[in-house]
């Protein structure tokens, strides 16, 4: 499997933009990006994933570099509510289940008032 | 909708006892996951069965045994306790598609001591 690299944490100011980066240098071209969050006490929770295009939804906002060895997940306005730890994958896109997701130790965010 | 439920929420063992760990769906999702979490770590696979009926082992099978008893259901036994699996336990499910690549939902999980 693809290995990410991640930082290990950081911090950010509330109501600020908050751009979480992920390496991927070993990423194939079938590898989709996925984003995880876990929240304190909680089990992780889907955040957004992607293949090459830039990538919207209500939570996050997801960048990927045109050569795809890189990506940044933007929280547009960071609040308390979105410390945790965040976790970029790799996902094989094909629809024979290899589904099983291999979590690093992601990126702890702190949000400070 | 309960998504994926988990039983117990948290449990006690001594060295040496054996427990299940029980984790039900209600999404219809054909895959089904347990993971590990232990303090400060990343969340690592134990076992994941693919349909009802099959059931492969992930990074850290040892020291433990899976059943997919059905489609809804995938149960996670500890035969005999060791205070290494002293952890919190997540389950996941999940449904192929072309608009989810496979988007996993957890469960709360279960926290296990050992001691």
């Amino acid at each position: 499997d693809a290995k990410t690299t991640q930082p290990n944490s950081m911090e950010s100011n509330e109501e600020e933009p908050v751009h979480l980066p992920c390496n991927h240098s070993t990423i194939s071209g079938t590898d989709y990006i996925h984003w995880y969050r876990q929240l304190p006490s909680q089990g992780p929770e889907y955040v957004i994933h992607g293949l090459t295009s830039n990538v919207n939804n209500r939570m996050a906002s997801l960048a990927i570099a045109e050569d795809r060895k890189s990506s940044t997940l933007i929280l547009h306005r960071a609040t308390l509510r979105d410390a945790a730890v965040y976790y970029c994958i790799l996902r094989y896109s094909g629809s024979s289940n290899t589904g099983k997701l291999i979590f690093g130790q992601g990126t702890t965010l702190q949000v400070k008032p | 909708n309960a998504g994926v439920t988990q039983t117990p929420k948290f449990q006690v063992l001594k060295t040496g006892q054996s427990m299940t760990l029980q984790c039900a769906q209600d999404m219809n999702h054909n895959s089904m996951y347990w993971y590990r979490q232990d303090p400060g770590m990343g969340l690592r696979l134990i076992y994941y069965s693919a349909s009802e009926g099959t059931t492969d082992k992930g990074e850290v099978p040892n020291g433990y045994n899976v059943s997919r008893l059905n489609k809804r259901e995938f149960s996670l036994r500890l035969e005999s306790a060791a205070p290494s699996q002293t952890s919190v336990y997540f389950c996941a499910s999940s449904e192929w598609s072309v608009a989810t690549n496979e988007k996993l939902f957890f469960g709360s999980g279960t926290q296990l001591s050992v001691l």
